[in-house]
């Protein structure tokens, strides 16, 4: 059974730093990883997608990686701001087209 | 193009009541998810349809939980009777068939059980 861990569970962080998120998965035999933004009583935004045989996905300020083998994505960004603050959900594809989710990490970001 | 709707936005019911949501998908995606996400938590698959058969309802609490999609378009989930754990955001999420690329949410509906 997939189980979807992501850590921290909360992260605090001045602008401009450049931050770390956490992802990581059980069962390696996936099709593909996704990473979304949840804001505040608001539904899921797609950030990146990385099939399965990439290594990684950049998006402006947002790199997101993929190491299949061991389990474990990770997303970057680069110089935060404020209106980064939200809730990071990483989600695994895991056969017939659905996602199991991590529990996601809540990132604010201070002025 | 337009999104995946939603309604009603929120919603709050005491225990025992009987609530359902509705869900509008983006125009030609076969493929339909409705997610619970209790608080803290991420989405957890309640069930899957692909046009309206129903292809994952693994983890959908049938005692209680019920949807159907009638002509392959909208769906409805439905609670009946409501608990209190039952209290969450219910997203729902559309895609064409076999294209994770295209898996876009609503903006969920917010259900409080008193």
């Amino acid at each position: 059974k997939q189980e979807v861990t992501q850590i921290p569970a909360a992260l605090s962080v001045p602008e401009g730093e450049n931050l770390v998120l956490n992802c990581s998965f059980t069962d390696s035999a996936i099709y593909n990883l996704q990473w979304f933004r949840q804001d505040p009583g608001k539904g899921l935004t797609s950030l990146l997608l990385i099939q399965s045989s990439q290594r990684e996905q950049t998006s402006g300020r947002l790199n997101a990686s993929l190491d299949k083998s061991s389990g474990r994505s990770t997303l970057y960004i680069a110089a935060s701001q404020p209106g980064d603050s939200a809730t990071y959900l990483c989600a695994v594809h895991s056969g017939t087209y659905k996602y199991i989710f991590g529990t996601g990490t809540r990132l604010k970001v201070l002025a | 193009e337009a999104g995946v709707a939603q309604s009603p936005r929120y919603k709050i019911i005491e225990k025992r009541q009987s609530v359902a949501f509705w869900c509008n998908p983006i125009s030609g995606h076969a493929t339909l998810y409705w997610y619970q996400q209790i608080l803290g938590q991420g989405p957890k698959l309640l069930i899957q349809f692909q046009n309206n058969g129903v292809v994952d309802d693994s983890q959908l609490p049938k005692d209680r939980f019920s949807a159907e999609r009638l002509k392959g378009v909208d769906s409805t989930l439905k609670i009946q009777p409501a608990k209190l754990e039952d209290s969450a955001v219910y997203l729902c999420a559309s895609s064409l068939v076999g294209q994770p690329y295209g898996y876009t949410f609503g903006s969920g509906t917010r259900l409080t059980v008193v």
